[in-house]
């Protein structure tokens, strides 16, 4: 079976550092996405990662372990614009396929 | 350039009947993928098509089905509707690069009342 997990909520302050960490137990792998969905709007893509380690752009950084099928995203300081849902999805087959997602983590900042 | 667009963008039915989603995707992107996003739940996969081609569908009934056009756009078809379809519906298209990321449209809302 597919599973991915994510805490369903998180709250952080303006300023501070998150860390959203996603589980996932699939089929296969051939990567990991991240993405950011403001209420009401379309997910829009973060990072991707498909070797371990960490990737960073900008505020946000990624980090992968396929060993420990374990990933993390991490968002340095939070402005209240990044209050959202941050979806993880995993690709479990190379190509052109179908992502399998999480339920989300909806990330509240406040002042 | 202009990225998924998706049409209509709110939709309210009533049980049994049938409703139609569509969708372009970004120019030279070939597959599309259909995703149901319902209150509480994650985005759940429907359907993927590439190349006019329906090469995966998710665990749904058969009553939804869609089809890939030659210009690549896709509709999506979901008949004798229930309750619990009522979902934001979300279209994804990607190209054959390595990453393979996906770009998703603004989605269309449906209602079953």
């Amino acid at each position: 079976g597919q599973n991915i997990d994510q805490p369903t909520e998180m709250t952080a302050t303006e300023g501070a550092i998150v860390q959203i960490n996603c589980t996932y137990q699939t089929s296969g792998f051939n990567g990991l996405f991240w993405y950011q969905q403001h209420a009401g709007e379309a997910p829009t893509f973060l990072s991707y990662n498909v070797l371990d380690g960490l990737e960073e752009k900008g505020r946000f950084s990624s980090f992968l372990s396929r060993s420990k099928g374990y990933s993390y995203l991490l968002l340095k300081e939070l402005q209240m614009k990044d209050s959202a849902s941050y979806l993880c999805a995993v690709r479990s087959r190379a190509g052109n396929t179908p992502l399998v997602f999480g339920k989300g983590t909806r990330l509240s900042v406040i002042a | 350039e202009a990225g998924v667009t998706q049409s209509p963008t709110h939709l309210i039915k009533t049980r049994g009947q049938q409703v139609t989603l569509r969708c372009s995707p970004i120019s030279g992107h070939t597959s599309v993928y259909w995703y149901q996003q319902a209150l509480g739940l994650g985005l759940q996969f429907l359907l993927w098509y590439d190349e006019g081609e329906e090469r995966n569908r998710g665990n749904f009934p058969p009553r939804f089905s869609g089809r890939q056009f030659p210009n690549y756009s896709s509709e999506l078809n979901v008949n004798a509707l229930e309750l619990e379809d009522s979902a934001l519906y979300l279209c994804a298209s990607s190209f054959g690069t390595p990453r393979n990321e996906q770009f998703f449209g603004p989605g269309t809302r449906l209602t079953v009342l």
